[in-house]
């Protein structure tokens, strides 16, 4: 297994540019989310997915579009880039149930410049 | 909200200590792990302990879920272990679906 991947590794946006980041699984888990990371800080929840055609806001969901139209893909839009959105961003994915570990992806760092 | 809180947020070590990171929480936990950020930012998973003691090598974890904190012993550290290590978890009232990290403890371990 792959387990969960991400791409691109690295990306440079200028102001207002849009993009999507990806995220994949191959472990058939039913849920899975983004989050963030900033400098000096634990990760924070922006969108998560418990299952193909259902997604749901996190902590930080303002800037971020999601969609999964299949149980292994769950990518992340950015419609408009802004400086603030300068951070690494993290897939993860678990089965159903809230008792069961999550796994992460090795992460994208995006720079908004 | 829910609150989850690590100690110390720093710590040296010279190569061959033992050290214990603490992580309290403010809600009753479903499902806590550690994680340790490696110098390259990648997110590795230690244990899965929602309660109990686990070990692995030569760190090892122990959650007391009835008194609302956990901890991670690391013995005989190596420099291999510098990182920042996080505890998070989901709790009753997020629903489950929310993972809270705390804000890390920056581990370095020198020669």
């Amino acid at each position: 297994n792959a387990g969960v991947t991400q791409t691109p590794k690295f990306q440079v946006l200028k102001t207002g540019q849009s993009m999507t980041l990806q995220c994949a699984q191959d472990m058939n888990h039913e849920y899975m989310s983004w989050y963030r990371q900033d400098p000096g800080m634990g990760l924070r929840l922006i969108h998560y997915s418990v299952g193909a055609g259902i997604t749901d806001q996190g902590e930080v969901p303002n800037g971020y579009n999601v969609s999964r139209s299949t149980t292994e893909d769950f990518p992340l839009r950015l419609l408009s880039a802004a400086p603030s959105q300068t951070s690494v961003y993290f897939c993860a994915s678990r089965s159903r149930s809230s008792y069961n570990e999550q796994f992460f992806g090795p992460g994208t760092r995006l720079t908004v410049l | 909200g829910i609150q989850v809180e690590q100690s110390p947020p720093d710590l040296i070590l010279q190569e061959g200590a033992n050290s214990t990171l603490r992580c309290n929480f403010s809600d009753s936990v479903n499902n806590l792990q550690w994680f340790h950020q490696n110098p390259w930012g990648q997110l590795i998973n230690l244990f899965y302990i929602p309660s109990g003691t686990k070990q692995n090598g030569r760190l090892s974890a122990t959650t007391v879920a009835t008194e609302r904190y956990s901890l991670l012993y690391i013995s005989s550290s190596q420099t291999t272990d510098s990182g920042v290590y996080f505890c998070a978890g989901t709790f009753l009232t997020g629903g489950g679906n929310k993972l809270t990290f705390g804000t890390g403890t920056q581990l370095k371990v020198e020669l």
